[in-house]
């Protein structure tokens, strides 16, 4: 059974350029989320993703945007990059029935270097 | 808001040595508290949970015990190894934050032979 698969590994972009991140969810989970990590510092909610749809937004500006696909995998999209986007973006999936929070699983990570 | 504070690293023991890492927490409401432990390449896994005050989460030999009246979850170990090394983050997940973490800084631990 596949974890939480994101890709790619690594990416180095230049300023202003757009980005795309992808997740595929933990088999059987229907919720996406994804996070932000800046060097040194623990995760930042971004927003989260159920039906296809965003369910709920932490505090990110709107260059930061998301899809959710029919098989429940996701892209993170970033315009206009700027040096401060530099971090590891984390996916993490879910059962919204659960309840539980404990239920999301995280992928590796995607490490985004914007020069 | 929600926010989590962790004490700051790295912290660096012996093997053997005995492990406290301090987390405190700031919630509206009555937040679950997790440790989650980060090695070096690997995503973020759970280390253990507790969803109520007094609760007690243990798992590998590491405990953390929810203090409501000092809004605090500190995370202990009696005998850590080299493996232990790795960034522990606490982290809090509140009804008002639609059940998604608030995490702490992280807290990084060497563990030397």
């Amino acid at each position: 059974d596949a974890g939480v698969t994101q890709s790619p590994t690594h990416l180095i972009k230049t300023r202003g350029q757009q980005v795309t991140l992808r997740c595929s969810p933990k088999s059987g989970h229907d919720t996406v989320s994804w996070y932000q990590q800046a060097l040194g510092q623990g995760p930042q909610f971004i927003f989260q993703y159920y039906e296809e749809e965003e369910r709920q937004r932490g505090n990110f500006p709107d260059r930061f945007s998301g899809h959710q696909f029919p098989n429940y995998s996701s892209e993170l999209n970033v315009n206009a990059l700027l040096l401060g986007d530099s971090a590891l973006y984390l996916c993490a999936s879910s059962l919204p029935g659960q309840g539980a929070v404990d239920t999301q699983y995280f992928g590796p990570g995607t490490r985004l270097t914007v020069l | 808001g929600d926010s989590v504070t962790q004490m700051e690293g790295p912290v660096t023991l012996s093997e053997e040595a005995f492990l406290t890492i301090n987390c405190t927490y700031t919630a509206t409401g009555y937040p679950s508290l997790f440790w989650y432990v980060q090695y070096p390449g690997e995503g973020l896994q759970l280390l253990l949970k507790a969803t109520k005050a007094d609760d007690k989460g243990s798992n590998k030999g590491f405990e953390a015990t929810y203090r409501k009246e000092t809004t605090s979850f500190h995370l202990e170990k009696g005998s850590v190894q080299v493996s232990d090394s790795a960034v522990y983050f606490c982290a809090l997940s509140d009804e008002d934050y639609g059940q998604n973490f608030v995490f702490g800084p992280g807290t990084r631990l060497s563990v030397l032979p």
